[in-house]
């Protein structure tokens, strides 16, 4: 595609149940990154796939909180459980090689509310 | 842990004026420095990136790169009001595997 697309655009979820939420990068990009950002706050690294490998998850907030990448492509992002703590931004973003430091672009976000 | 660290404003600049914004970061072997613009509930849009010591100009933007002093800047020339955003800091260790970390942002106000 000729940007990254997340979706759903929106969520709207109750406390406890779990969420997917899915990331399209800008097709020949390996490196994808997960962000997180609650109003009026920075943005929270979340987590790295370099093709289909994370070199480091450290950065989930919890083990609620779990990512995967197929085929190099699209990755989700899954939040079981959820909390109220979870309502935020999440945001996707793509480059072509994460290890050069290439650019990186944002998709628009899918923004979560757990009620 | 890698550190970018930004004054978090809000920075008010007059119309036409040059806007500074500074980031520093604690990382010496970082590579790649970006800075990102913010519209309020928009997404992170990429401005400039800077690779080496130096200058960096695009239009109305110059990047600044010192990586003695581990300091990274934007000035913003002939600042208008659509300029009015926050500006985010973001760089790269190279083959970090914590990926692009983003400072937290200055909050630019261009008055008319």
């Amino acid at each position: 595609g000729a940007g990254v697309s997340q979706s759903p655009s929106n969520k709207v979820t109750e406390k406890g149940k779990d969420v997917e939420l899915r990331c399209d990068p800008i097709s020949g990009h390996t490196a994808l990154y997960w962000y997180r950002q609650s109003l009026g706050q920075g943005l929270e690294f979340l987590i790295y796939f370099q093709g289909n490998s994370a070199p480091d998850k450290s950065g989930l907030p919890s083990d609620r909180f779990s990512a995967e990448r197929t085929g190099g492509s699209v990755s989700t992002l899954t939040i079981q459980r959820t909390q109220q703590e979870d309502s935020a931004v999440y945001l996707c973003a793509s480059s072509l090689a994460g290890y050069t430091g290439a650019e990186a672009f944002f998709g628009q976000g899918t923004r979560l509310t757990v009620v | 842990q890698k550190e970018v660290e930004q004054n978090s404003g809000p920075l008010s600049v007059p119309e036409g004026a040059i806007a500074s914004l500074n980031c520093t970061y604690s990382d010496r072997g970082s590579q790649s420095f970006f800075w990102y613009r913010q519209y309020s509930g928009k997404s992170p849009e990429l401005i400039m990136s800077i690779y080496s010591n130096g200058d960096k100009e695009d239009g109305r933007f110059t990047a600044q790169l010192n990586k003695a002093s581990q300091y990274v800047s934007l000035l913003i020339r002939d600042s208008q009001p659509s300029d009015s955003a926050t500006y985010l800091c973001a760089v790269w260790g190279g083959g970090g595997a914590d990926g692009l970390t983003f400072g937290k942002g200055t909050h630019l106000i261009i008055q008319p």
